[in-house]
């Protein structure tokens, strides 16, 4: 059965950390990984990384994707109060065209 | 310049009752997609759309639930017989061709009595 893991499952920083929150997954033929992150209400995309795209950069967050080890990682540098949220990751198999989602990381970045 | 809109923002409905959700895409968007979100649960994909078609609808929970998408654009979602675990915040998102930004509305409350 296909699946999506997310660690951990909640963290809690300081402004100026940086922070790593993972994605590991199980999927048939995978298609491709994306990034949301979700304060209170609708999600924000954040990244799409397939096979031709495994890296991917935005201001103060990366994303990395490892096809081998089936997994992603998700990078925030000098964290701000506002990057405060769940972050959730989903994969996509091919032919598919279902998302499925992990659980999410809850992060909390104190002032 | 509007983004995604979604209506009813609120829907309160008896149980046994059908209800009808409907979602505008950001116009010249191609991909649709149907999210929910239960309270304190994370997201479950519903379904998408390429232009008008679906070619995937296994991700709906059951078959009360049904979703077209006429013209290109505006999307609807029906749940039939709506039952107490069908609550929960229906989203919907448009993208301009499907690996491309996912822009989500503001969602629609669903709240089965």
């Amino acid at each position: 059965e296909d699946k999506v893991v997310q660690s951990p499952l909640s963290l809690v920083v300081h402004e100026g950390d940086t922070v790593t929150l993972n994605c590991s997954y199980e999927v048939t033929n995978f298609r491709s990984l994306l990034w949301y992150k979700q304060e209170k209400k609708a999600p924000t995309f954040l990244f799409m990384l397939t096979s031709s795209g495994i890296e991917k950069k935005s201001g103060r967050l990366s994303s990395i994707l490892d096809k081998k080890e089936l997994f992603s990682i998700l990078n925030i540098t000098a964290t701000q109060t506002g990057d405060s949220a769940v972050y959730l990751c989903a994969v996509e198999g091919s032919g598919t065209y279902k998302y499925i989602f992990g659980t999410g990381t809850r992060l909390k970045v104190l002032a | 310049g509007a983004g995604v809109s979604q209506s009813p923002s609120n829907k309160v409905t008896e149980k046994g009752k059908d209800v009808e959700l409907r979602c505008d895409p950001i116009s010249g968007h191609t991909a649709l997609y149907w999210y929910r979100q239960s309270l304190g649960q994370g997201l479950e994909f519903l379904i998408y759309f390429q232009g008008n078609s679906a070619p995937d609808k296994s991700g709906l929970p059951s078959d009360r639930f049904s979703a077209e998408r006429t013209g290109g654009s505006v999307s609807t979602l029906t749940i039939q017989r709506t039952q107490q675990e069908d609550s929960a915040v229906y989203l919907c998102a448009s993208s301009k061709y499907r690996e491309e930004t996912q822009y989500f509305g503001p969602g629609t409350r669903l709240l089965v009595l």
